[in-house]
């Protein structure tokens, strides 16, 4: 079984300051790899797919990049609807499953 | 627009049984891969099963193997959960969730890219 590991678990940020999020696989995924953001009370949003393409509509101050194990979600410019928990995810080929991380909180400095 | 609609959640004693109903609108859902993943209350995400969209195949976690099913029934665009022999453990919001797929130059890469809102299982006597 894969493990997704996401480092820090919480951030702590200013407003227009650059966020950059961490997330590490025990092995190599290739690209299977997702970033979501989830505010309290709601479900998940997809923001990244394939280690670096944004989902739709997904604002351009959002990348991710990485490949293999070791993969960054970068927020350039933290806006006040940023602040949140992001999820990276990995998908195993076969048996098909999906493994999230634990989560790294964005929260206001 | 894509909307998915989670059903059947509630209170539950340990040992006892619950079939929770995800409805699907906007798109082609017999097209569609779909799965359940869970958060417990102040926990992180966990993926629990899913159903693949040719084939019927059928996957789940090892945390639910052998006590949950999952179903679909693509004339009423509704993907199921059924949960038996409960236990504390599966308390959750649990959410419905439409696979996404691309094909990278090297690699087929799949995602959850549309959810519900979720539907609230709580275990305890």
């Amino acid at each position: 079984e894969t493990v997704m590991t996401q480092s820090p678990a919480t951030l702590s940020v200013s407003p227009g300051e650059r966020a950059t999020l961490s997330c590490r696989a025990s092995q190599s995924v290739s690209s299977n790899l997702a970033w979501y953001q989830q505010k309290p009370g709601q479900a998940p949003r997809l923001l990244i797919y394939g280690a670096s393409t944004r989902a739709t509509g997904i604002p351009a101050r959002f990348s991710g990049s990485g490949s293999g194990t070791e993969f960054t979600l970068t927020i350039s410019s933290l806006q006040s609807e940023d602040f949140a928990v992001y999820y990276c995810q990995q998908y195993n080929n076969w048996p098909p499953t999906w493994t999230f991380g634990q989560g790294t909180k964005v929260e206001i400095k | 627009d894509v909307q998915l609609l989670e059903s059947g959640g509630g209170l539950v004693q340990p040992g006892g049984s619950l079939r929770l109903s995800c409805a699907a609108s906007g798109f082609t859902f017999s097209s569609y891969a779909m799965s359940w993943v869970r958060q417990a209350p102040g926990k992180g995400l966990e993926w629990v099963s899913g159903f693949g969209s040719i084939g019927g195949s059928t996957h789940y976690a090892d945390s639910v193997k052998g006590r949950f099913t999952i179903s679909r029934d693509n004339s009423k665009n509704t993907l199921y959960l059924q949960m038996n022999s409960l236990r504390a453990g599966d308390t959750a919001v649990y959410y419905c969730a439409r696979v996404g797929y691309s094909s990278l130059s090297t690699v087929d890469v799949y995602y959850f890219d549309s959810w519900g809102q979720g539907t609230l299982v709580t275990v305890s006597s």
